[in-house]
């Protein structure tokens, strides 16, 4: 099975810079979403990128995806303290959506 | 519209124990799903389901069970709880399982602890 692997797993930041969060997998996808999740709350759906897409913004997100290297990144711009959640990214594969381990993110006011 | 709901928030259950836990969705989604969610385990797929009568297996479906005779409905089935089973819960659906139409849509999570 696929299965979504972010780096880094933790990444603690200042107000207004931005955060930078990869993801690499092993299979091959229809596509690749991204998801946040604030402490004790369910998961909230951020962009999707699909497989024959390499680039995609949404507001203050960048999502990239290099099907190549089996990877993408998400670029969140001028983080907010709002911004501080775990960030999941997720694989959608032979029907299945697999998740990752998640980076978990702390935008310092 | 209610969205993805999932009863109940918290339940504790002893060893052996069974228990349904309750997902709906006023989307009419067809794509629904079981995770569970484990410290530094991300989210694993327990089941899915494509559709009202359709079911199949995730990555840890072992001890569990599901069934899908609505559109609407997907409740997951602990058979005879264990402690291993502790963890918190969420259903999530989506209009399709591919495409754009990929996006899930989460409930808020049920935490179940087994004693």
């Amino acid at each position: 099975s696929q299965q979504g692997e972010e780096d880094p797993q933790a990444l603690s930041i200042q107000e207004g810079e931005n955060a930078t969060m990869n993801c690499s997998y092993k299979t091959s996808i229809n596509n690749l979403q991204w998801y946040r999740q604030n402490s004790g709350r369910g998961l909230v759906h951020l962009i999707l990128i699909r497989s024959n897409e390499r680039e995609k913004h949404s507001g203050r997100l960048r999502v990239t995806l290099d099907t190549s290297k089996k990877s993408s990144s998400l670029l969140i711009t001028a983080s907010r303290a709002a911004d501080t959640a775990s960030y999941f990214c997720a694989t959608r594969g032979n029907n299945r959506l697999a998740f990752g381990k998640g980076n978990q993110v702390v935008v310092i006011p | 519209n209610a969205g993805v709901t999932q009863t109940p928030k918290f339940q504790v259950l002893k060893t052996g124990q069974s228990m349904t836990l309750q997902c709906a969705q006023d989307m009419n989604h067809e794509y629904m799903s079981w995770y569970r969610q484990d410290p530094g385990m991300g989210l694993r797929l327990i089941h899915y389901s494509v559709g009202a009568g359709i079911t199949d297996q995730g990555e840890v479906p072992n001890g569990y069970n599901v069934s899908r005779s609505t559109t609407e409905d997907f409740p997951l089935r602990l058979l005879s709880a264990a402690p291993s089973q502790t963890s918190v819960y969420f259903c999530a659906s989506s209009l399709q399982g591919a495409g754009d139409s990929d996006t899930q849509y989460f409930g808020p999570g049920t935490r179940l602890t087994v004693l």
